[in-house]
């Protein structure tokens, strides 16, 4: 079935950037989301990119997408305390209509 | 737009007792709803996905009888732990996709169910 690897923490200093990495294994992948996770709180959608897409840029966040190598990063410009959360990757092979597959999710710890 | 609630946040019960967890897309019409179950620093797993008036699709090892998914309209879709044991506290976290021109998935707040 599809697999879908994070590092399991990362911690940065505040004002640094912050690089999470995820790699999958599903070659039929449509779409690639990375969602944020406080404690105690559900999911939320930070951003996604389609398959055919190298890269796309947020305000603060960018997504590089190297579909060769089956490899998604997330890069945090000037990393904020309120962004420590636990992020995940996910993957869908048909959009988000149809069934995630979820990272183990990556530990952001930001240090003042 | 694209808000999920959920109802209750936090639930505690008896061994034994039975436990309703609601599900609404508050601005958008869900045509599919995902009931996710999540353990402490561990990823999400999917339960079971369903469509407004059809029955779920259960993951396998998810047992059906035990974990009773309704979604009767299009806002609205529950999830009920039967006969709940301690071995069943756990995150569940439900999903909502069918947002017009997006096909993604936006998820509810989770409810954290304590089973004594």
């Amino acid at each position: 079935g599809e697999d879908v690897e994070q590092s399991l923490f990362l911690s940065v200093r505040e004002g640094d950037s912050s690089v999470i990495n995820c790699t999958y294994t599903d070659s039929s992948s449509t779409y690639l989301y990375w969602y944020k996770q406080e404690p105690g709180a559900g999911l939320q959608l930070l951003t996604y990119i389609f398959s055919n897409m190298d890269m796309k840029q947020d305000q603060r966040l960018t997504v590089l997408l190297n579909k060769k190598d089956k490899h998604l990063s997330l890069r945090i410009a000037d990393t904020q305390t309120g962004d420590s959360a636990i992020y995940f990757c996910a993957e869908s092979s048909r959009g988000g209509g149809n069934k995630l597959t979820f990272g183990t999710g990556t530990q952001l710890k930001v240090e003042l | 737009g694209a808000v999920v609630s959920q109802h209750p946040s936090r639930v505690i019960c008896k061994s034994g007792t039975s436990v309703k967890i609601e599900c609404r897309s508050l601005d958008f019409q869900a045509t599919t709803m995902f009931w996710y179950r999540q353990f402490p620093k561990q990823s999400l797993m999917l339960m079971a996905t369903s469509n407004e008036g059809s029955k779920a699709t259960y993951e396998q090892g998810v047992e059906k009888d035990k974990f009773l998914i309704n979604h009767a309209s299009l806002t609205l879709s529950t999830l009920t732990v039967t006969s709940a044991h301690p071995e069943d506290s756990s995150f569940y976290i439900c999903s909502a996709s069918g947002l017009a021109g997006a096909d993604t998935q936006y998820f509810g707040p989770g409810t954290r169910l304590t089973v004594l």
